[in-house]
This record gives structure tokens, sequence and C-alpha cells, in this order.
């Protein structure tokens, strides 16, 4: 079966990274992509950005410019996640999800039917 | 970017009723609009894709319909555990964009 399994939970002093985690299994990783999303408590859904597992492209949210990076590694089926220069208002619970773009991203086709369990990171001076 | 407003934000109701939530995008989506369910403390999960498609193992009893600005969610007969937030989600144009959600609750 379809799993995406994240890293735990991590605490983090303002102006610093965090690195999240998200290792697949169940399906040929290469075949799609990833999304990240993110959710601020007792907020909604935010998009990140996506990232070819096939090629390594990106597409990430404006808001995320600059501050982001995504990246894979195809010999363990993992995706990441860092983002930089953390503020507090980046208290969130993260998640990646499956996506079917594979080499170049349409949002049209991003279809998110699976989803890891979630990473809370917290920014805390 | 697309703006996504749900109504209600939140809605009681009782075991077996019909319910509706709405999405109203900020422009026309078309049908590029996906229906999430999220319970407490859980990731996210699909119901419905490109507005009307019933993602696999989804109960028949959700629905979707709709397509330009105006899209909605029914839920023809509420079960216990249909109890939780609801999303509506675009997909239209980047950067992906999801309403507020819709809290229902029992009754």
């Amino acid at each position: 079966q379809v799993q995406l399994v994240q890293s735990g939970a991590e605490v983090k002093k303002p102006g610093a990274s965090v690195k999240v985690s998200c290792k697949t299994s169940g399906y040929t990783f290469s075949s799609y992509g990833i999304s990240w999303l993110r959710q601020a408590p007792g907020q909604g859904l935010e998009w990140m950005g996506w990232i070819s597992v096939y090629n390594g492209d990106t597409n990430y949210a404006q808001k995320f410019q600059g501050r982001v990076t995504m990246t894979t590694d195809t010999s363990t089926s993992t995706a990441y996640m860092e983002l930089r220069s953390l503020r507090s208002d980046d208290t969130a619970v993260y998640y990646c999800a499956r996506d079917p773009n594979v080499g170049f991203y349409d949002s049209s086709a991003s279809i998110f039917d699976y989803w890891g369990q979630g990473t809370l990171v917290t920014v805390s001076s | 970017d697309i703006q996504m407003t749900q109504s209600p934000s939140s809605l009681s109701a009782s075991v077996g009723d019909r319910v509706t939530i709405t999405c109203r995008a900020s422009q026309s989506i078309s049908g590029y609009l996906n229906w999430f369910q999220q319970k407490q403390g859980k990731a996210p999960k699909l119901l419905i894709y490109a507005a009307s498609s019933l993602q696999n193992g989804v109960p028949s009893r959700f629905s979707g319909s709709g397509s330009g600005t105006h899209l909605t969610l029914t839920i023809s007969s509420l079960q216990p555990e249909d109890f939780a937030i609801y999303y509506c989600q675009q997909t239209y144009s980047t950067p992906i964009t999801f309403g507020q959600g819709t809290r229902l609750e029992i009754k």
C-alpha cells in the first residue's frame, strides 16, 4: 500500500532552518512528483510548492521563493523540504503529498491522493 | 492568487441529514476543484476531484457539482464519521489555494 512517512516534530529558534523528510513506499517513486503543504495551528491549508522526482524541477509558491528548497533522494524514495530563516509564523504542521505531475508542473493535474502524517514545526525563541 | 470562499464556515446537522457546502472562486476555475475532509490531528483525505469525480473508496453519499465560480459538495445522508472539517481546493492556476474550511458539527 502507498505510504508517505514524515520525520518527527521539530522545535527551532527564529532565524534557523528546518529540513523535513518524507519517505515513500508502495509505488514507483519517480512516477509521481511531491507537493509540500502546511497548516498553521487552527488555520487552513497552504501549498508551498512541488518537486519532480523524475528530473528535479521545482515550482515554488512565490511566497516561499528564496526561502524553501525541495529535493529528493531516489535511492531511498525520500523527499525533503528545507525552510530557512524561520519566523514564528512558520509554526505549522507541514505535509508532503503525492502529486501526479511528473516532469513538469501543471496545477490542473495536482490531485493529492496520498499524504504524509504531518510534521509539526514549532518556531519559538 | 485565486481566492476560495466556503460557506457556511460552520454547520450543525444531525445524522441522516442532507448537507451542502458551497465554494466560490474569485474567478472562473472551470471544474478544477477538489474536496477534502480533515479530522482532528489527521492529514486531509481526498473525497472528490475534478469537481464531481468520486475518489476510490469514498462512499457514494458524497458528491460534487458545479463549475466556474460556484461549486458544491453534498453529503446525502450524514453518518457519524462525517463530522469533520471540509476544504475545497482549486487547481486551476498556481499557486494552488484552499478555502478556509467548513466545520461540520453534530447537532
